[in-house]
């Protein structure tokens, strides 16, 4: 059974950092992408960027080049998401998806929260 | 950069009726669109692509049409957990970066 098991819920104030976990398991890691994929609380679905787990080739949504960092371990099955200062505006569920040339299984989210 | 027009935005619906959610391409992307359903509280998950192909598990009464640039998710004999926010998302360009605004469905 393909499953993404993401990392707990996180509660950090503003200029903190911050690194989300995705895990997967039941297929052949290195031969997906990973993608990660914003969902601001009653708002829609936001493409953040995505990581071919086998080589580390990483492609971002301009809107978040810069703003985050995507790596991934393929000794651990492991991607990443990750913040070096976090802003309040950066509060919202956080999921991970495997993708090939669409997105076919989903973790199950991480929701980050960040406030004074 | 496609963009991707889901309408309704909100559809209220009977038990056991019928539903029909529409998406619209700016540009023409063959069959390279999936649907996900997001219930509440839960994360998405697919339940097509090709435009048309149910995904493993996805019952028959879920089912997707057209190509180019309009598509059609129909769900019939609504069931109650059938009532959540549907999103479609074209995948003709890599990486697959594009969603729906997304059709909220809700009981009438």
């Amino acid at each position: 059974e393909v499953q993404l098991v993401q990392s707990g819920a996180e509660v950090k104030k503003p200029g903190e950092s911050l690194k989300i976990s995705c895990k997967g398991s039941g297929y052949t890691f290195t031969s997906y992408w990973i993608a990660w994929v914003r969902q601001v609380p009653g708002r829609g679905l936001e493409w953040m960027g995505t990581i071919y787990a086998d080589d580390s080739d990483t492609r971002y949504s301009p809107a978040f080049q810069g703003q985050v960092t995507i790596s991934v371990d393929k000794s651990i099955k492991t991607a990443y998401l990750q913040w070096s200062s976090l802003k309040a505006s950066d509060s919202a569920m956080y999921y991970c998806a495997r993708h090939g040339s669409y997105i076919d299984f989903w973790g199950q989210g991480s929701l980050v929260t960040v406030s004074s | 950069e496609i963009l991707m027009t889901q309408s309704p935005a909100t559809l209220s619906v009977s038990l056991g009726d019928r539903a029909t959610l529409s998406c619209r391409a700016s540009q023409s992307i063959g069959s390279n669109l999936a649907w996900y359903q997001q219930r509440r509280g839960q994360a998405p998950r697919l339940l097509i692509y090709g435009a048309s192909t149910r995904a493993a598990g996805i019952a028959a009464r879920f089912s997707g049409s057209g190509s180019g640039t309009e598509f059609t998710l129909t769900i019939n004999n609504l069931q109650s957990e059938d009532f959540a926010v549907y999103y479609c998302q074209p995948y003709n360009e890599w990486p697959p970066e594009t969603f729906g605004q997304g059709t909220r469905l809700e009981i009438k």
